[in-house]
């Protein structure tokens, strides 16, 4: 069975930073590219992030760019998303979410439970 | 960005009845598009793939249709458990984008 259980979400003040983690389990994880969608309070779905399954590219949402890093061990089948400089708009709920291509397709056919966080003073 | 249009926002109806769900593209996406379920405390589950292809583990009563820039949603008979919020999605355009839901709730 897939199964994706994000982690590492949080408190934060503005400018602070955060990792979030996703770990993955039940299929050949560097098969498969992996997304990050954030969910705000009061806002629809917002795709912010992906990663091929080598992990040797990576895509951002323009809201995200520069501040938000994806990454991924295959070793440890585990993908990650690094938080820096955040703002309160980045407040939400983030989703990890497995693609259903090794290159980003954006058929995201499984989805983590979400790890909540919270950009305030 | 694509711009996803999903009406209505809230569908009042009882178990045992039809749901029609609609989005609307800002362009065409052709059949680059999925639907998702998500109930509260829960992770969004994906229902329908490329328009109109049910993912795994969905009851045959959930169909997609569309293509372009229409697209249903349709529920044949609803189950107490399908009372939930319905996201559409494209992926023709990037980044991909979400629409703002459509809430099914108990009458």
């Amino acid at each position: 069975e897939v199964q994706l259980l994000d982690s590492g979400g949080g408190l934060v003040q503005p400018g602070g930073s955060l990792r979030l983690s996703c770990a993955a389990s039940g299929f050949t994880f560097s098969h498969y590219a992996m997304n990050w969608v954030r969910h705000a309070p009061g806002k629809g779905l917002e795709w912010v992030s992906a990663i091929s399954g080598s992990g040797t590219s990576t895509y951002y949402a323009d809201s995200v760019k520069g501040r938000l890093t994806i990454s991924r061990d295959n070793s440890k089948n585990t993908v990650y998303l690094q938080m820096n400089s955040l703002r309160a708009e980045d407040t939400a709920i983030y989703y990890c979410a497995k693609d259903g291509e090794v290159v980003p397709g954006y058929t995201l056919d499984k989805w983590g439970q979400g790890t909540l966080v919270t950009v305030s003073a | 960005e694509i711009v996803l249009t999903q009406s209505p926002a809230t569908l009042s109806l009882s178990p045992g009845e039809g749901a029609t769900l609609s989005c609307r593209a800002s362009q065409s996406v052709t059949t680059y598009f999925a639907w998702y379920q998500q109930k509260p405390g829960q992770a969004p589950r994906l229902l329908i793939y490329d328009a109109s292809n049910r993912a795994a583990g969905i009851p045959a009563r959930f169909s997609g249709s569309g293509s372009g820039t229409d697209f249903t949603l349709t529920i044949s008979s609803l189950e107490p458990e399908d009372f939930a919020l319905y996201y559409c999605q494209q992926r023709y355009y990037w980044p991909p984008t979400f629409g703002g839901g459509t809430k099914v709730d108990i009458k």
